[in-house]
């Protein structure tokens, strides 16, 4: 059974930093891209970033371009998300996500984790 | 960019009626189109993938047709477990896979 377990959301203020990570588990993690994907209170998804199975391609939102970095440590079976200068927009719940292929390419988000929440106050 | 356009907004329907749930894109995605159903408080869960493949453990209730770009997700005769939000997302295009902005199925 593939399972996804965020943690690393919390409270922090404008401009600081918060550290995401997803233990993965149930499948071969380096076979596989993953994502994060974000929902705002109330709002839709938005992809923010994606990593290749050997994590040497990466893809990032706009949104969060030169603020975040997406890793990952196959030995751990683990995805990280670290997020610098955070801003009041990127209050969201973050969940991680498991693609069908292993490159950053044309997929669907096949499981998804129960997410984590950030909230940075205004 | 493609851009995903979701109609309606919000669905009344009462349980055991029919729901037809539409989204489309701003340009072709071919089949490459997903649809996810999301509960209050829970993960978006996949439901259907390459336009009309339910995914594993989805009821046969679901079904999912369309190519190019218009893509159609249909639910018979609703169960009291359906009422939620559903998302359609393409993947013919990325970066960044953008989802439609859902719409909601909500007890008449």
């Amino acid at each position: 059974e593939v399972q996804l377990v965020e943690s690393g959301g919390g409270l922090v203020q404008s401009g600081g930093s918060l550290r995401l990570s997803c233990a993965a588990s149930g499948f071969t993690f380096s076979s596989y891209a993953m994502s994060w994907v974000r929902q705002a209170p109330g709002k839709g998804l938005e992809c923010v970033a994606a990593i290749s199975g050997s994590g040497g391609s990466t893809f990032y939102a706009d949104s969060v371009k030169g603020r975040f970095t997406i890793s990952r440590d196959n030995s751990k079976n683990t995805l990280y998300l670290q997020m610098n200068s955070l801003r009041a927009e990127d209050t969201a719940l973050y969940y991680c996500t498991k693609a069908i292929v292993v490159v950053v390419a044309a997929s669907y988000f096949e499981y998804w984790g129960q997410g984590t929440l950030v909230t940075v106050p205004s | 960019e493609i851009v995903m356009t979701q109609s309606p907004a919000t669905l009344s329907v009462s349980p055991g009626e029919g729901a037809t749930l539409s989204c489309r894109a701003s340009q072709s995605v071919s089949r490459n189109l997903a649809w996810y159903q999301q509960k209050p408080g829970r993960a978006p869960r996949l439901l259907i993938y390459g336009a009309s493949t339910r995914a594993t453990g989805i009821p046969a209730r679901f079904s999912g047709s369309g190519s190019g770009k218009e893509f159609t997700l249909t639910i018979s005769s609703l169960q009291s477990e359906d009422f939620a939000v559903y998302y359609c997302q393409q993947y013919n295009n990325w970066p960044p896979w953008p989802f439609g902005q859902g719409t909601k199925v909500e007890i008449k």
